[in-house]
């Protein structure tokens, strides 16, 4: 069956590193989302993917999509203690009826 | 705008008592999901109503029931819980299909079964 899988599970950084979670499915994919759940709360949407190779920002945050559509990343320039949370890829399954998300990597920044 | 609301936030319930996850959004999607997260295995789909009116099966439907009282409300009934169903519940609503837009998560409900 259909598999998204994210690594690393945990990531611990010190405040001002770089941080990349990486998310890689069985199958290729329409379209792939991520989100971000901070501890204790509920999963919120950051960001869509569509296009083979397509790069896009928010601020320190830059999401690729990869060129078989296959994979993503997720890269966070110079963490700030905001960003703690666990991370999640999402892609669709093939009706497109279900959104099955990635195992998540979770980021911890130490001050 | 509430968004998507789940009610009771925390449950504790004893092996085979019954009870019901209620869900509601305001933002007029037609479809809405019932997700389960454990620990390690990120969110995996238990039911989805496409629709008002229509419900289909995700990944892991057994134990667990749902129904589509109308567009807004989506509830989840476990008819006998186990120890197994120990869980973090989220309600999701979408667009028209999960693949042309974002879910929009409610707050969750915790539920520990003894």
């Amino acid at each position: 069956g259909q598999q998204v899988m994210q690594i690393p599970q945990y990531q611990h950084v010190q405040e001002g590193e770089d941080f990349t979670t990486y998310c890689n499915s069985s199958t290729t994919l329409s379209n792939i989302q991520w989100y971000k759940q901070r501890p204790g709360g509920h999963p919120v949407f950051l960001i869509q993917l569509v296009k083979s190779g397509e790069v896009k920002k928010q601020k320190r945050l830059t999401f690729q999509f990869g060129e078989a559509k296959k994979n993503s990343s997720l890269h966070i320039t110079a963490t700030q203690t905001t960003d703690v949370g666990t991370y999640f890829c999402a892609g669709p399954n093939k009706r497109a009826n279900n959104l099955f998300f990635g195992t998540g990597t979770r980021l911890t920044v130490i001050p | 705008n509430a968004g998507v609301t789940q009610t009771p936030k925390f449950q504790v319930l004893k092996t085979g008592q019954s009870m019901t996850l209620q869900c509601a959004q305001d933002m007029n999607h037609n479809s809405m999901y019932w997700y389960r997260q454990d620990p390690g295995m990120g969110l995996r789909l238990i039911y989805y109503s496409a629709s008002e009116g229509t419900t289909d099966k995700g990944e892991v439907p057994n134990g667990y029931n749902v129904s589509r009282l109308n567009k807004r409300e989506f509830s989840l009934r476990l008819e006998s819980a186990a120890p197994s169903q120990t869980s973090v519940y989220f309600c999701a609503s979408g667009g028209l299909a999960a693949n042309t837009g974002e879910l929009f998560f409610g707050e969750g409900s915790r539920l520990t079964v003894l």
